[in-house]
């Protein structure tokens, strides 16, 4: 049974820092795995997708990297900001017909500007 | 990328009573899913939607429970039936599996549920 970690759970910053957040999963047979970001109260935002045949996806200030074999993805973020400041969820997808989503238990990100 | 909506976006119910939560898509999709967050929790897969075919649940989630439509490739409603306070989450429909897609998930904004 696939199991979704992060950490940490919560992370304080000072604005304009460098940042890393892990995600561990113990079934490495996965499909894809997401990134997400949650702000309070809202739905998730997908921020970026690594296929399993692929070794990191950058969007801007983002940058998430995937190792299968060792069965952990990280997610760096450039240049902090206070707007930054939410919920990341990362999340293994298992394929086959039903891609199902496996969430991790989050970390809370505070910006301090 | 796909617009999800959903309605209501919240409510505060009394228990024993049943809240319908609608998931509109913009475009056609293959898959549907939905998910709870509970107070403080990550997200835990309730069931799959696919159109024309029943809905397939996870471990721990019922039909009688929580029955789920699906009557086209843009739309799909959850049904919360008999509630408890315990049933008190943040309700998310998202969607996936386009044709040749490479499985990204999209959420809608998700619907607050209370049961007092």
């Amino acid at each position: 049974k696939q199991e979704v970690t992060q950490i940490p759970a919560a992370l304080s910053v000072p604005e304009g820092e460098n940042l890393v957040l892990n995600c561990s999963f113990t079934d490495s047979a996965i499909y894809n795995l997401q990134w997400f970001r949650q702000d309070p109260g809202k739905g998730l935002t997908s921020l970026l997708l690594i296929q399993s045949s692929q070794r990191e996806q950058t969007s801007g200030r983002l940058n998430a990297s995937l190792d299968k074999s060792s069965g952990r993805s990280t997610l760096y973020i450039a240049a902090s900001q206070p707007g930054d400041s939410a919920t990341y969820l990362c999340a293994a997808a298992g394929g086959g017909a039903t891609n199902k989503l496996i969430f991790g238990t989050g970390t809370l990100l505070a910006v301090q500007p | 990328s796909a617009v999800i909506s959903q309605k209501p976006s919240r409510d505060i119910c009394q228990r024993g009573t049943s809240l319908t939560i609608q998931c509109q898509v913009d475009s056609q999709v293959t898959m549907m899913f939905w998910y709870r967050q509970q107070p403080g929790q990550s997200l835990t897969l309730i069931a799959t939607a696919n159109q024309g075919s029943e809905a397939t649940y996870e471990s721990g989630f019922v039909i009688d429970k929580f029955p789920i439509s699906r009557p086209n490739l843009t739309f799909s409603t959850l049904t919360v039936s008999n509630m408890s306070p315990e049933d008190s989450s943040i309700y998310l429909c998202s969607v996936g599996g386009r044709a040749g897609g490479p499985y990204e998930q999209y959420f809608g904004p998700g619907t607050r549920l209370t049961v007092t």
